[in-house]
């Protein structure tokens, strides 16, 4: 069946430090992929999207592309700040777009240091 | 973006009771919710559909029994965890798509611990 594998955490950054955050899928056919995030006390937030192979999602300095080559997402961002510390979550849909029915990965958690 | 309001973001119960979780569109209409639970160190998994007015859909190994969905109305729906015990601690969260997209927007989660 479809899956999703991301990095374990936690990950501890120094401010401005360079982020990646692995994810690989296994899906049949071709799954939409998200990064969601999750702030201390809220729920979990679209951060990015990609529908198709090559697509790159961006939002707020994160990026990711849909690597059907490699069957990969991984998320990066440049330049982390202390507002980034959240637990990030990959997932796919292969429900033609549709965020109702996600199949998550274990989520990340990522703390950045001042 | 819209808000989805999830109550009670924690609570803790004695084995054999049962737990309501509510979940609550704030400002859209969600024609379907869904609910997933999440035990530690492990991925969020699908336990249910629920959409207005029909009964839930649950996935391959969730008790429909033991999990109650309700889906009222357009903007509440509510999970259930009936003779609740201990292997059922877990965080819990909905989402819940509207009408005019079909992007989901999640609760806070609540974390049952069932003593």
């Amino acid at each position: 069946g479809n899956s999703v594998t991301q990095m374990e955490g936690p990950v501890t950054l120094s401010e401005e430090a360079f982020l990646t955050i692995n994810c690989t899928y296994t899906a049949t056919g071709y799954p939409s992929l998200f990064w969601y995030v999750q702030y201390p006390g809220e729920g979990l937030q679209l951060l990015l999207k990609a529908t198709k192979a090559d697509d790159k999602g961006s939002n707020k300095g994160f990026e990711a592309t849909y690597r059907k080559e490699t069957t990969s997402f991984h998320l990066e961002k440049g330049s982390v700040q202390v507002s980034d510390s959240a637990v990030y979550f990959c997932a796919l849909s292969d429900h033609g777009g549709s965020q109702g029915n996600l199949i998550f990965g274990k989520g990340t958690k990522l703390s950045v240091k001042p | 973006g819209a808000v989805v309001s999830q109550h009670p973001s924690w609570v803790i119960c004695k084995s054999g009771t049962s737990v309501k979780i509510e979940c609550r569109s704030l400002d859209f209409q969600a024609t379907t919710m869904f609910w997933y639970r999440q035990f530690p160190k492990q991925s969020l998994m699908l336990m249910a559909t629920s959409n207005e007015g029909s009964k839930a859909t649950y996935e391959q190994g969730v008790e429909k029994d033991k999990f109650l969905i309700n889906h009222a109305s357009l903007t509440l729906s509510t999970l259930t965890v009936t003779s609740a015990h201990p292997e059922d601690s877990s965080f819990y969260i909905c989402s819940a798509v509207g009408l005019t997209n079909t992007e989901a927007f999640f609760g806070q989660g609540t974390r049952l611990t069932v003593v």
